[in-house]
């Protein structure tokens, strides 16, 4: 099947610095990415939907220019947490929706987790 | 109420039982996902539904869409299947909708050796 992949699997960082996620598509053509943040013990709550070469849809109560998405091919979109701080420390996953497998839905990737000291 | 419900929440069992996850969901949809995650975060898709069964090794999944609602059944459970489950519905509305997906709350399972 497809293969979403995650760089890094984990990050800790201090507060205050940025902190770059990436998400790659391995061997399909991604249409649409999704990300999505977990605290523990909960359900996962979509940040952000992005369409490759357009600029991203956030959801309600997520900062834009915190959380920056860039989508710039059809297997490759990264997520920024800028000026990270300790609230932000969660479980980031990105999800890859593609029209043109078989499948026909999403991949998940495996995760990323993040630590703000 | 949430538009997709899981249930149980917690489900214990014993290795070599058969496991019931229920998943009712309030909206029209064009396709529900079941999901595992295991304890390091990772997320597995395990069926994608628009109707009827689908079967994988030892699980099962059925979506019964007159009545909105899908299971998932573990045959002969094992230790190794102790994970969240998640059933996640995406909408009718489809890519008008940017193709997203619902969660529910998600269902712990713990299969004891």
């Amino acid at each position: 099947g497809a293969v979403v992949s995650q760089h890094p699997s984990w990050v800790i960082c201090k507060s205050g610095t940025s902190v770059k996620i990436e998400c790659r598509s391995l061997d399909f053509q991604a249409t649409t990415m999704f990300w999505y943040r977990q605290f523990p013990k909960q359900s996962l709550m979509l940040m952000a939907t992005s369409n490759e070469g357009s600029k991203a849809t956030y959801e309600q109560g997520v900062e834009k220019d915190k959380f920056l998405i860039n989508h710039a091919s059809l297997t490759l979109s990264t997520l920024t947490v800028t000026s990270a701080h300790p609230e932000d420390s969660s479980f980031y996953i990105c999800s890859a929706f593609s029209r043109t497998t078989a499948y026909n839905e999403q991949f998940f990737g495996p995760g990323t987790r993040l630590t703000v000291l | 109420k949430n538009e997709v419900e899981q249930s149980p929440q917690n489900l214990t069992a014993q290795e070599g039982e058969f496991i019931t996850i229920n998943c009712s969901y309030s909206v029209g949809i064009s396709a529900l996902h079941w999901l595992q995650q295991h304890p390091g975060g990772g997320i597995v898709s395990l069926f994608m539904l628009s109707s009827g069964k689908k079967k994988h090794g030892r699980l099962i999944a059925t979506i019964n869409i007159q009545e909105k609602h899908s299971s998932l059944h573990i045959t002969a459970s094992h230790p190794r299947d102790s994970a969240v489950y998640i059933c996640a519905v995406r909408s009718r509305g489809g890519e008008a909708a940017g193709n997203k997906l619902t969660f529910g709350g998600g269902t712990r399972v713990l299969v004891k050796p």
